[in-house]
């Protein structure tokens, strides 16, 4: 099994409302990644999980929660967005590498489209 | 942080053609791993091929191939015998390394290629 699954796959939301995007997979890979990508624009890496600890948090506002509940697991909790936070929202996952390893293509889930208004 | 620079947004190429897509980077580490990714307007990232820093050999996979020349830092991807399922944006991706075991990409702009019968 080679897939990275996402739900929802469509969410619209208020600025007010409390919501979670689910990624998960069943690679055995420890490290499990989410992204963010506007339009027409490149995906930008937002978390970084490592054996289910948050080992990357590239600055992202604190209204954006992630949690590794295990190691197949990946959430996103979301609450208080602006619209400006719409965008198609990636999870990806790999292998843990160190230094001097060779592959780790990150597999992505097809991803969810965040409408916020 | 690492740079990847695609300096083609758009591209029109007959169907059969074979197709070059640029691809620079700028990195200080001696080691390090380059990927390309397809995303079709249905928002998947698809991985494509991968060359790591010290590969002996130029990455082939398919159709595709990668055009590596390290001293030039460029990585360009060619798609030989262009089909119209090939119509997709292309991002070149390089993988930062943290010293946790997890890794990220950082990714170029992309190009979008389009196709023609």
């Amino acid at each position: 099994d080679t897939e990275v699954t996402q739900t929802p796959k469509h969410l619209v939301m208020g600025m007010t409302n409390k919501k979670s995007l689910k990624c998960e997979q069943h690679m055995g890979h420890r490290a499990m990644y989410w992204y963010k990508q506007k339009a027409k624009k490149p995906p930008e890496l937002m978390f970084v999980y490592s054996y289910e600890k948050l080992s990357i948090n590239e600055s992202v506002p604190s209204r954006f929660s992630p949690e590794c509940p295990n190691s197949s697991l990946l959430n996103l909790h979301l609450h208080a967005l602006q619209p400006e936070d719409s965008a198609l929202y990636l999870c990806a996952s790999s292998q843990v590498v160190f230094p001097g390893s060779k592959n780790n293509e990150q597999f992505f889930g097809p991803g969810t489209r965040l409408t916020v208004l | 942080a690492q740079k990847i620079t695609q300096t083609q947004p758009g591209m029109f190429v007959q169907e059969k053609e074979a197709v070059t897509l640029d691809c620079t980077y700028d990195t200080s580490d001696p080691s390090y791993g380059l990927f390309w990714y397809k995303q079709p307007s249905s928002g998947e990232m698809i991985f494509l091929i991968y060359q790591g820093s010290y590969d002996q050999q130029n990455a082939t996979e398919g159709r595709y191939s990668l055009n590596f020349q390290k001293a030039r830092k460029s990585a360009n991807l060619v798609i030989s015998a262009s089909q119209l399922g090939d119509s997709a944006m292309y991002f070149c991706a390089m993988r930062d390394l943290f010293p946790t075991g997890a890794d990220g990409l950082t990714f170029g702009k992309g190009t979008h290629l389009i196709i023609q019968p």
